[in-house]
């Protein structure tokens, strides 16, 4: 099945430790993305990137890294500098709705990930 | 400043009942608008979208969406609602590029 996975569904993070979550798409879409979602706040994006070897901070970054080496894998790594990790986290792709010049731009999500602080 | 506004937190309604959600948006071009749902501990699951033309859109689920220019608005509706329908209702804009902004989401529960 065509689709974004994310993985772990739930994640444990210890002091000082960081964590990587995974996101892999089998879409063939070229733009993947990053948010963060607390209660409340809706989603916040964190990284996106347009194209392999090629991502650009999102308005929360501090605290976040990514890479981009694969088309299919965008990884997030939740590192000791982000005090606040405990959220819901959510990877998305853009594919693209239509032909050609009038084609638009769609994100689909994967099932997300939990992460808490022990 | 480009932003979007549910003003509703949380709404409950009674099973079989109609339903509308609002969403209020200020963006400087012209608006793509979507709706998108999430069940709890779920991703997102896309409802419908609205990009140019008829300012009436149906998406799934039974739900529509009408987009208001004057009023910047792009209500959700659902004539009759069922219980599996509880969940979050997320509002977003964007345009042909990179970025969607999205509200802070309405709670939507349903009473039998």
């Amino acid at each position: 099945d065509g689709g974004i996975t994310q993985s772990p569904k739930y994640l444990f993070r210890k002091e000082g430790q960081n964590v990587t979550l995974s996101c892999e798409q089998n879409l063939n879409h070229d733009a993947m993305y990053w948010y963060r979602q607390d209660p409340g706040q809706g989603l916040r994006l964190i990284y996106y990137s347009q194209i392999v070897n090629d991502f650009q901070k999102g308005d929360i970054a501090e605290g976040y890294s990514v890479s981009r080496e694969k088309k299919e894998s965008f990884p997030l790594t939740v590192t000791s500098a982000q005090k606040n990790p405990t959220a819901f986290y959510l990877c998305a792709s853009r594919g693209s709705w239509g032909q050609g010049v009038r084609s638009k731009n769609i994100q689909y999500f994967g099932a997300g990930t939990r992460l808490s602080v022990l | 400043a480009q932003s979007v506004t549910q003003p509703d937190i949380h709404i409950t309604v009674s099973e079989g009942a109609s339903l509308e959600l609002r969403c209020n948006y200020s963006y400087g071009a012209t608006p793509y608008l979507f709706w998108y749902v999430q069940s709890p501990g779920q991703g997102l699951q896309l409802l419908l979208k609205y990009f140019s033309g008829d300012t009436l859109v149906q998406g799934i689920k039974g739900f529509e969406a009408e987009f208001k220019r004057s009023q910047s608005s792009f209500n959700l509706r659902k004539p009759s609602v069922h219980w599996s329908d509880a969940a979050e209702y997320f509002c977003a804009v964007g345009d042909n590029t990179d970025k969607l902004i999205f509200g802070t989401g309405t709670r939507l529960q349903v009473f039998p």
